[in-house]
């Protein structure tokens, strides 16, 4: 099993450019979860999916912030327009309702 | 207050050293326990799960308290390879998939 991928790996752009995150979960996994990583905040859950519905995007810090998950190996989460306090490692983790999570290798995002 | 609290360390101890990791978690309604290792600049990975009744995976002992809704994590016969941080998470109930992850412990261990 490949694991969680997400692509890109890293991310420069400039402020006010829409950015694109995406995530292909582990085969067989039903939740989908984007996370947010800064040095200040930690770990911060943004959403997640179950059975490719959202439950939860109560993270999600305001209306610039989407996500989608068209079907269950592929979901994209949407930054627009970007703003340099968007920068952060995103992480893409997916379950398979075991209670333990398997994170992607992160897209490192800056904002310039 | 947050969630899950952790020291964020960081701790110094030499290689052959014992060290122990606590964290505390504020809802009661809590049912899973992880402890979870991130190396630099990569992503968290799960270390191991921590059961009620303690459980132990080499080197590494995991507790968890109910009543005092205190985790801890020891490390015996520390490794360099040891150097990391260690993330205390919480699931939020029963009934649902979200983790809240602690922001971390971070560990050095020098030759």
């Amino acid at each position: 099993d490949a694991g969680v991928i997400q692509s890109p790996r890293h991310e420069v752009t400039e402020m006010g450019q829409e950015v694109t995150l995406r995530c292909k979960p582990i085969s067989g996994h039903n939740s989908l979860f984007w996370y947010r990583q800064t040095m200040m905040r930690g770990l911060e859950l943004l959403i997640y999916f179950n059975n490719n519905v959202p439950i939860d995007d109560s993270g999600m810090p305001e209306d610039r912030f989407s996500a989608k998950m068209p079907n269950a190996s592929f979901s994209t989460l949407k930054i627009q327009p970007s703003e340099p306090r968007d920068s952060a490692v995103y992480f893409c983790a997916s379950s398979a309702g075991t209670g333990t999570q398997d994170f992607g290798s992160g897209t490192r995002l800056t904002v310039v | 207050r947050k969630e899950v609290e952790q020291d964020p360390g960081p701790f110094n101890v030499p290689e052959g050293a014992t060290v122990a990791f606590n964290c505390t978690y504020s809802n009661s309604a809590s049912q899973s326990f992880f402890w979870y290792r991130q190396d630099c600049r990569k992503e968290p990975k799960l270390l191991m799960s921590v059961y009620s009744s303690g459980n132990e995976d080499g080197r590494f002992t995991a507790q968890l308290n109910r009543a005092s809704q205190y985790i801890s994590l020891l490390i015996r016969d520390s490794k360099l390879s040891d150097s990391a941080t260690y993330l205390c998470v919480v699931d939020r109930s029963y009934n649902t998939d979200k983790l809240i992850f602690g922001t971390g412990t971070r560990l050095q261990v020098f030759p």
